[in-house]
């Protein structure tokens, strides 16, 4: 089983409409990431969170909301969707004392 | 300043060929410098890393190089195969710190 998993792995939908991505993590780690991947902009960062009490803001959190439910599990919200927030989502996991990034395999959502 | 900044954008190398792909930063606080790579699909996956402590690691096809003086790493991947065929992330991060920061990623296309 994968350490990271995303659902859903794809979404398609319209203007306005709130959307949750999800992640669950099975390594125990305590630091969460979620990523925005746009062509020629890599990997952007939209909220990270180091325990259940502690979110962080990242560069491009406008329009974004997270809740970080238990230490395995670090959910994205959308509340009103717009089509500029098309792109591919990934959701990362790092333990204390490691630099390595575990990501999951990726949400690709669309906004009509 | 926490840029990294990674060129080229994409790459097209012949099978067989070296495929060198470098990366920038400024902010001398950085001591990890991984490289991640991204098959379609797929999340990143460390491929990778260095620390500032050596100017060379080699794995395998894979080689950083690292110039500590002009803040500059490279990845160069000897006699390239189809199967490399992937984008590729440089980034930085410090111990202690929460953050990585990614290049914009370079997309390697290997012909057979």
């Amino acid at each position: 089983d994968a350490d990271v998993t995303q659902t859903p792995r794809n979404r398609i939908t319209k203007t306005g409409k709130r959307i949750m991505l999800e992640c669950s993590q099975t390594k125990g780690h305590d630091r969460m990431y979620w990523y925005r991947q746009d062509p020629g902009l890599g990997l952007q960062l939209i909220y990270y969170s180091f325990d259940v009490k502690d979110i962080n803001k990242g560069e491009i959190s406008d329009g974004y909301s997270v809740s970080r439910q238990a230490q395995a599990k670090f959910s994205l919200s959308l509340e009103s969707a717009i089509p500029n927030q098309t792109a591919l989502y990934f959701c990362a996991t790092r333990g204390s004392g490691n630099n390595e990034q575990f990501f999951g395999p990726g949400t690709r959502l669309t906004v009509l | 300043q926490q840029q990294v900044k990674q060129s080229p954008q994409s790459l097209i190398v012949q099978k067989g060929g070296i495929s060198i792909i470098n990366c920038a930063y400024e902010n001398t606080a950085f001591d990890y410098f991984p490289w991640y790579q991204q098959f379609p699909g797929k999340g990143p996956a460390l491929l990778i890393a260095i620390r500032p402590d050596v100017s060379e690691k080699k794995e395998g096809r894979f080689t950083i190089s690292f110039n500590k003086s002009a803040k500059q790493f490279s990845l160069h991947i000897m006699d390239s195969q189809p199967g490399d065929s992937a984008t590729y992330f440089c980034a930085a991060s410090w111990t202690g710190g929460f953050k990585t920061i990614f290049g914009a990623g370079t997309r390697l296309f290997v012909k057979a």
